[in-house]
């Protein structure tokens, strides 16, 4: 199974870009990369999802190169409702996908 | 978008009684779901993967007979915390996956927070 590792917190600011990273160095050939975010006392909530190169939708964007052992969540303008834990997972979506392992996660505070 | 919602969010209970915590995926029918647990500041932890018509597989240092999973219909599956003791308190959450969807994203519910007295 693939193991993620992330930084543990950050701090940001509103109004800046946050890119948070992820490791996954034994990634599998058919392993995608999925980012959630987290509120207390919530379930986690899919934010974006890749296999390779960059993906954009309406709340972020997600960079994954080439070799495919990291990503990158890229959070534009973050206001303080952005203010949660992300997960990044990796897994086979045409597999027993959905039994994601969850890592740490990274902490993002951001202050006014 | 595909929803999964459990029920109750909150429940408190007494030491040595037993709690039933509802799954449902609400507008699609789910084979398989999962069911975490999460402590205090802490991320999720997988339990166990519930199979309709089927047994759960549970995962390392889980107790099945501690975590009863049942998984009667397709939409529906229910984690029964069986002679509940304080550290079973804890945020329980279920997650399933729309199947055949080209969006192979999980859908998780809300929660429900176990407080064991």
């Amino acid at each position: 199974l693939a193991k993620t590792t992330q930084p543990i917190s950050m701090d940001s600011y509103e109004g800046q870009e946050v890119n948070i990273t992820c490791s996954h160095n034994n990634i599998a050939t058919n392993d995608y990369i999925t980012w959630y975010q987290q509120f207390p006392s919530q379930g986690p909530r899919f934010i974006i999802q890749g296999y390779k190169t960059k993906v954009t939708n309406e709340v972020a964007s997600l960079f994954i190169p080439a070799d495919r052992k990291s990503s990158t969540l890229s959070l534009p303008r973050v206001s303080l409702s952005d203010t949660a834990v992300y997960y990044c997972l990796v897994g086979d979506p045409y597999g027993n996908f959905n039994k994601f392992y969850f890592g740490s996660g990274t902490k993002l505070n951001v202050k006014p | 978008g595909a929803v999964v919602s459990q029920h109750p969010s909150r429940v408190i209970c007494k030491s040595g009684t037993s709690v039933k915590i509802e799954c449902r995926s609400l507008d699609f029918q789910a084979t398989t779901m999962f069911w975490y647990r999460q402590f205090p500041k802490q991320s999720l932890m997988l339990m166990a993967t519930s199979n309709e018509g089927s047994k759960a597989t549970y995962e390392q240092g889980v107790e099945k007979d501690k975590f009863l999973i049942n998984h009667a219909s397709l939409t529906l599956s229910t984690l029964t915390v069986t002679s509940a003791h304080p550290e079973d308190s804890s945020f329980y959450i279920c997650s399933a996956r729309v199947p055949d969807r080209e969006n192979t994203e999980a859908f998780f519910g809300q929660g429900t927070r176990l407080t064991v007295v």
